[in-house]
């Protein structure tokens, strides 16, 4: 059975650090683009990051840049999000999301999610 | 970045229904377009891909069309497990982006 699961979510106060891991089982991980998707509380989706399945491009959405580092390990099957210099409007439930394979960069298999919140 | 705007933001429909959703593209994005529906508390799961190819499993009272700039989700009779969100996305160019969503709501 395919599975993401996301872990490191929590409250972090602003300007403080997170590292977000994701665990994949039940297919080859290191065959896919991995991306991270959030949503802020009662909001819509928003594409965070994604990464090639060799590590060699990564992709963010501006708000993002210079703050979040996204990363994998093939070897651990694991998606990372360093995530630093977090704001209030970072909070949000993260998701792990798969590329489909050869069908560009939409996400045919999720993770449940993390949540993150940037409070004081 | 390319924005989306979809529409409406809200449908009130009936069971058995015909519903449409509109997505309308800042700039054309050929077929780069995917379709998905979330419930409450839940990931969004993938419904349609390539503006009209329907992923595995998904029933075929769904259907997508389009390509260029707009872009149209229709559910051809609606089911009661279909009450959620659905959400657009274009993947032509980086940022990848999303549409507003929609809420397919019980009248």
């Amino acid at each position: 059975e395919m599975q993401l699961v996301e872990s490191g979510g929590g409250l972090v106060q602003p300007g403080g650090s997170l590292r977000l891991s994701c665990a994949a089982s039940g297919f080859t991980f290191s065959s896919y683009w991995m991306n991270w998707v959030r949503q802020a509380p009662g909001k819509g989706l928003e594409w965070v990051a994604n990464i090639k399945q060799d590590g060699g491009e990564k992709y963010y959405v501006d708000s993002v840049k210079g703050r979040f580092t996204i990363s994998r390990d093939n070897a651990q099957n694991s998606l990372y999000l360093q995530m630093n210099s977090l704001r209030a409007e970072d909070t949000a439930v993260f998701y792990c999301a798969r590329s489909k394979k050869g069908g560009g960069h939409n996400f045919d298999f999720w993770g449940r999610g993390t949540l993150v919140t940037v409070s004081s | 970045a390319i924005w989306m705007t979809q529409s409406p933001s809200l449908v009130s429909a009936s069971t058995g229904d015909r519903v449409t959703i509109s997505c309308r593209m800042s700039q054309g994005i050929s077929s780069y377009l995917a379709w998905y529906q979330q419930k409450p508390g839940k990931a969004p799961e993938l419904l349609i891909y390539a503006a009209s190819t329907l992923q595995s499993g998904v029933p075929s009272r769904f259907s997508g069309s389009g390509s260029g700039t707009d872009f149209t989700l229709t559910i051809s009779c609606l089911q009661s497990e279909d009450f959620a969100t659905y959400y657009c996305q274009q993947y032509y160019s980086f940022p990848l982006t999303f549409g507003g969503g929609t809420k397919v709501e019980i009248k």
